[in-house]
This record gives structure tokens, C-alpha cells and sequence, in this order.
């Protein structure tokens, strides 16, 4: 069956340090992976996308990664603070048409 | 420009009744997908559609129908309410097709079935 797995449902950490955040997926063949930020009450906020084709993207603090082979995408969030708490959701598309889907989500709170 | 509007944000429904949700997308944008979100099952695809034609729909049971305006306003409407409808319905819109483009999700509709 299909699956997208967060590593965990929760994730808290120091200010400062490097916040990773992992994204495993069975039976998809992706040909984007996007990673979306959600606050409590709001809609996802789109973060970074990745092709299938690049191995790592990079915007300000944030990187992410794409391993097609072991079918896993990390997202690093560097001197994190106390505002990047929040829900972080990858989602994979295989069509390219708009239709995402979702793992689960992993709630990041960075502890001042 | 104005992000994404979906109206209402939150509805109040009974068992058997039908609700229709508002999606109002970005000036410009022409693909609108709609997701429910559950605390069980999380962010599900519904439907997508672009330039008034579905052209993707999730495995969702045929109560749940949408469609969209020749403005790219879009509505979805969910028949026959059931307890497990309880959700939170958010509505993307994206510029660019059929290629994926960046995703701008709206604020959701909250919406409850007693």
C-alpha cells in the first residue's frame, strides 16, 4: 500500500540548533516533493519543492534534500527559533497536475 | 494580491443535510484543488480543477462534487452529511498547468456534523 511517513509525530528542540525533519514514502514515484509549514487554525504555507531530478534545494535557513533510491527527503531548518514552531507536512507528486499527497505532519516546537 | 478566500470559515450542519464550501483563488490562478484535513487521516486530495474541468478527483465518495466558474471561483458541495465529514476543508490555488506549481492553501472551512 501506499505510505508517506514523518519520522515523528513530534519533535522538540533547542533554539539554535539544526532542526531535521524526515519524510519516508512507499509504492509513490514522485516527480516533485514539496515540504509545507501549518500553524494551528491556518491553512499549509508553502516552504520548498524539489524536483526528482536535484538532490538538495536550498532557501535561507532552510534545505532540503531528495533521495529517489532510498525514497526519503530530509528538511533542515538551521539556528532555529522559537517562530519555526509549528506543523511541517511534505507532500509528494507524482503527476505533476496539482494533486498532492500528504504525510502526516511532524510538529517542530524549538525550545528558547 | 489578495491570497486565497474561502467562505464560511466555519459551519455548523446535521446529519443528512448538504453544505456547499467557497473557494475563492488568487487573481490570475486557474487550478483549484481541494483537501479535507483530519486529525485521523490527515490532508486527503478531493478534487482539482482547472479552467472549469476536474481533472483529477481523490477516493472520495461521489457526495462529495465540486465545480468551478468561468472565474475560477470554485465551489464543492457535500451531500448527505455524515459524522465523518466533521473536517477541515481547505481549498489551493496555483498558477500554472498542467506543470505543478507552488500551492497557496486558503484559510479553510471548519466545518462540523452533529
Amino acid at each position: 500500500s501506499q505510505k508517506i511517513e514523518q519520522n515523528s509525530e513530534a519533535l522538540n528542540i533547542q533554539e539554535g540548533k539544526t532542526a531535521t525533519l524526515t519524510c519516508n514514502y512507499t509504492n509513490y514515484s514522485p516527480a516533485y516533493l514539496q515540504w509545507y509549514r501549518q500553524d494551528p487554525g491556518r491553512g499549509p504555507v508553502f516552504l520548498l519543492l524539489i524536483r526528482e531530478n536535484e538532490k538538495e534545494k536550498r532557501k535561507e535557513r532552510l534545505k532540503v534534500t531528495f533521495d529517489t533510491t532510498l525514497k526519503q527527503s530530509l528538511f533542515h531548518i538551521t539556528a532555529s527559533q522559537p517562530a519555526d514552531s509549528a506543523t511541517y507536512l511534505c507532500a509528494l507528486d507524482q503527476t505533476g497536475a496539482n494533486n498532492l499527497f500528504f504525510g502526516t505532519g511532524t510538529r517542530l516546537t524549538v525550545i528558547p | 494580491k489578495a491570497g486565497v478566500t474561502q467562505t464560511p470559515r466555519y459551519l455548523i450542519k446535521t446529519r443528512g443535510q448538504q453544505v456547499t464550501l467557497s473557494c475563492s483563488p488568487i487573481s490570475g490562478h486557474r487550478s483549484v484543488s481541494w483537501y479535507q484535513q483530519t486529525p485521523g487521516q490527515g490532508l486527503q486530495f478531493l478534487f482539482e480543477y482547472f479552467s472549469e474541468t476536474q481533472r483529477n478527483k481523490g477516493n472520495f465518495p461521489g457526495r462529495f462534487s465540486g465545480r468551478q466558474f468561468s472565474n475560477s471561483r470554485s465551489e464543492m458541495n457535500v451531500s448527505t452529511l455524515e459524522l465523518g465529514d466533521s473536517a477541515l476543508y481547505l481549498c489551493a490555488s496555483s498558477s500554472l498547468a498542467p506543470v505543478t506549481d507552488t500551492q497557496y492553501f486558503g484559510p479553510g472551512t471548519r466545518l462540523t456534523v452533529l
